[in-house]
């Protein structure tokens, strides 16, 4: 089975700090995809990545940005964290050309 | 813009009955269409997809129907059991092969003992 590992399933920092979210994938995907979900918004893409060092920006990239220097693991950085980037943070990974998406279980991010 | 669309925000159904979750989409480019279902604290696992060549998949107790002309499908779910509930997200994008995904707000599904 696929396995999608975020490093931390809840986190909570002050307004300010730079956060890193931390995402690996064990199935040498090539495609890895960082998303929110908020309530009555859903998934919003924020920075997705086809290849290593690749990386394009979603629908909601202002205030974060990315790194993938190896294929397994993609890392979301918060630059200077706000309040209104606190929500669940999922990763997912894919092969390309195929159908699915796989998610990993998610960070719930608390910035106070 | 929200290209894809979940009205309904959420849905009780009693046990043994049929949970109809629809989904609409803007986009008519998108012609590859899936269905993720997320426990809380989990991530979403896939359900059930259709590409736009059918009108209908079915799986088990999971059926998808689509209608491109009117840009809409639906997930059934027959019968309708207690462990069914969750959040559904549907999902487009545009052939089986696109590898950028839109989701749409998600319908949280309880099904009543």
């Amino acid at each position: 089975d696929v396995k999608v590992t975020q490093s931390s399933r809840y986190l909570v920092k002050r307004t300010g700090e730079k956060v890193f979210l931390e995402c690996v994938q064990d199935m040498d995907h090539e495609n890895m995809f960082w998303y929110r979900q908020d309530p009555g918004l859903g998934l919003r893409l924020i920075y997705f990545s086809y290849d290593v060092k690749m990386k394009e920006k979603g629908d909601i990239p202002e205030g974060y940005s990315v790194s993938r220097e190896k294929k397994e693991r993609f890392s979301l950085i918060l630059e200077s964290a706000s309040t209104n980037q606190t929500s669940m943070y999922l990763c997912a990974s894919s092969i390309s050309g195929h159908e699915k998406l796989f998610f990993g279980s998610g960070t719930q991010l608390s910035v106070l | 813009d929200q290209q894809v669309k979940q009205n309904s925000p959420s849905l009780s159904v009693q046990e043994g009955r049929i949970s109809i979750l629809n989904c609409d989409y803007t986009n008519s480019m998108f012609d590859y269409f899936l269905w993720y279902k997320k426990y809380p604290a989990e991530g979403p696992t896939f359900l059930i997809s259709i590409s736009s060549i059918k009108d209908k998949n079915e799986d088990g107790r999971f059926t998808v129907f689509l209608n491109k002309s009117a840009k809409h499908l639906s997930l059934h779910i027959v019968p309708s059991q207690p462990g069914d509930s969750a959040v559904y997200f549907c999902a487009a994008k545009r052939g089986w092969t696109g590898n950028q995904f839109y989701f749409g707000t998600g319908t949280s599904l309880t099904v009543i003992p």
